[in-house]
């Protein structure tokens, strides 16, 4: 069965760094789609990406987070200048020809924040 | 009121017993509804749809009450495997799709 990919699994940063977490969806898979969760807390929505452009963001999503489709496959989360809370797993998903189908979602990035 | 709700739990039930539960959303033109469950520290995983007429997947049932606004799971002759936490997924606009807080629930030998 195909899947989602993240690179890395595990990530240590120092506060203030900036961190890109990776993601390779599924190839035919049109929607993509970040969540973290803290843990022991939900899974939360930060953005949806779709034909090259975020389609919806949440309020945690602000500027010092960013998402890119560089070259047709991987789909990245860069975080500018990591935060102490920032600390938690950060989920890449996939959808795909339409909304309202199923996500899939990769084995996440566990994002430590020393 | 938040967008979806779930009773956290944790639901301790014994091997074979039937358990059920509840999740309610507050956006009423939401059109799809799932149930995924979650393992600790894994991804989610997509359990089941969640259709209209309600639909079954062996011992699982979903049903989903759109006048109450809420989606349900019933899970007979629960197995040990079934351990897990069950998240509530419902899609809140086009686009933006909403985890529950999740039910926790625990199988005992």
């Amino acid at each position: 069965e195909p899947e989602v990919t993240q690179t890395p699994s595990h990530q240590v940063t120092q506060m203030g760094q900036e961190v890109i977490l990776r993601c390779v969806p599924i190839s035919n898979h049109l929607y993509f789609y970040w969540y973290r969760q803290i843990l022991g807390q939900k899974v939360e929505f930060l953005v949806s990406f779709y034909n090259n452009e975020i389609s919806e963001k949440s309020e945690i999503f602000d500027d010092q987070f960013s998402v890119e489709r560089p070259d047709g496959s991987n789909f990245t989360l860069k975080i500018r200048s990591t935060k102490l809370e920032d600390s938690a797993m950060y989920f890449c998903a996939s959808s795909g020809r339409s909304i309202n189908e199923k996500l899939f979602f990769g084995s996440g990035t566990q994002l430590s924040v020393l | 009121r938040k967008e979806v709700e779930q009773d956290p739990g944790p639901f301790n039930v014994p091997e074979g017993a039937t358990v059920a539960f509840n999740c309610t959303y507050s956006n009423s033109a939401s059109q799809s509804f799932f149930w995924y469950r979650q393992d600790c520290r894994k991804e989610p995983k997509l359990l089941m749809s969640v259709y209209s007429s309600g639909n079954e997947d062996g011992r699982f049932t979903a049903q989903l009450n759109r006048a109450s606004q809420y989606i349900s799971l019933l899970i007979r002759d629960s197995k040990l495997s079934d351990s897990a936490t069950y998240l509530c997924v419902t899609y809140s606009s086009a686009s933006k799709i909403i985890f529950g807080s999740g039910t926790r629930l625990s199988i005992r030998p």
